[in-house]
């Protein structure tokens, strides 16, 4: 079955690394994804890392994937006052032809002045 | 500007009371979802499309309906709306639905049903 699970807290000092971390459960997963969903916005795609890869990097953002244990985490370094937001992990499992996301719960990221 | 546009942004109706929320992208994709973000829940697949005509049910499709008459509206209708549809509700976009296009999310219908 599906599921995503991530812890629903995260509070970190500005200027510190942030990792929000992510398990997932069916291994035919085929992308991962982090979202970021800012106050009063829609879900915006910060990046994915396709299921064949360890890791990703795109400027401050760093994604580890370790499929034998099906956990994904985001890194954000020197994190900063516009990082606040809840930060959802997503897979993508494609059935019968259509790829649909299942969501984790999201993770609400809260930076310490 | 690449979007998909839901409107209204904010709705408060009775039970009970048919209401529409319209869903409109203008990047020519084929694939369109609806999802609804409930506290602690994450976010929940209620109907996506595949392309004009073709809609299939995601996770939670009870007391929802869809239609696709055109590739870039994708409307969410709730004929008898009840309280537990209260909830934050977003659609999405994507070229194909593949998850090298990436999904396109608007900004979201805040729903609340007395």
């Amino acid at each position: 079955g599906e599921d995503v699970e991530q812890s629903l807290f995260l509070s970190v000092r500005e200027g510190d690394s942030s990792v929000i971390n992510c398990t997932y459960t069916d291994s035919s997963s085929t992308y991962l994804y982090w979202y970021k969903q800012e106050p009063g916005a829609g879900l915006q795609l910060l990046t994915y890392i396709f299921s064949n890869m360890d890791m990703k990097q795109d400027q401050r953002l760093t994604v580890l994937l370790n499929k034998k244990d099906k956990h994904l985490s985001l890194r954000i370094a020197d994190t900063q006052t516009g990082d606040s937001a809840i930060y959802f992990c997503a897979e993508s499992i494609t059935n019968f032809g259509n790829e649909k996301l299942t969501f984790g719960t999201g993770t609400r990221l809260t930076i310490i002045p | 500007e690449a979007q998909v546009t839901q409107n209204p942004r904010y709705l408060i109706t009775v039970t009970g009371k048919k209401l529409t929320v319209t869903c409109s992208q203008n990047m020519n994709h084929e694939y369109m979802s609806w999802y609804r973000q409930d506290p602690g829940l994450g976010l929940r697949q209620i109907y996506y499309s595949m392309n004009v005509e073709v809609t299939d049910k995601g996770d939670v499709p009870e007391g929802y309906k869809v239609s696709r008459k055109e590739k870039r509206n994708f409307p969410l209708i709730l004929e008898s709306p009840s309280p537990n549809q209260t909830s934050l509700y977003f659609c999405a976009s994507s070229l194909r639905g593949r998850g090298s296009d990436g999904y396109t999310f608007g900004s979201g219908t805040r729903l609340t049903v007395v």
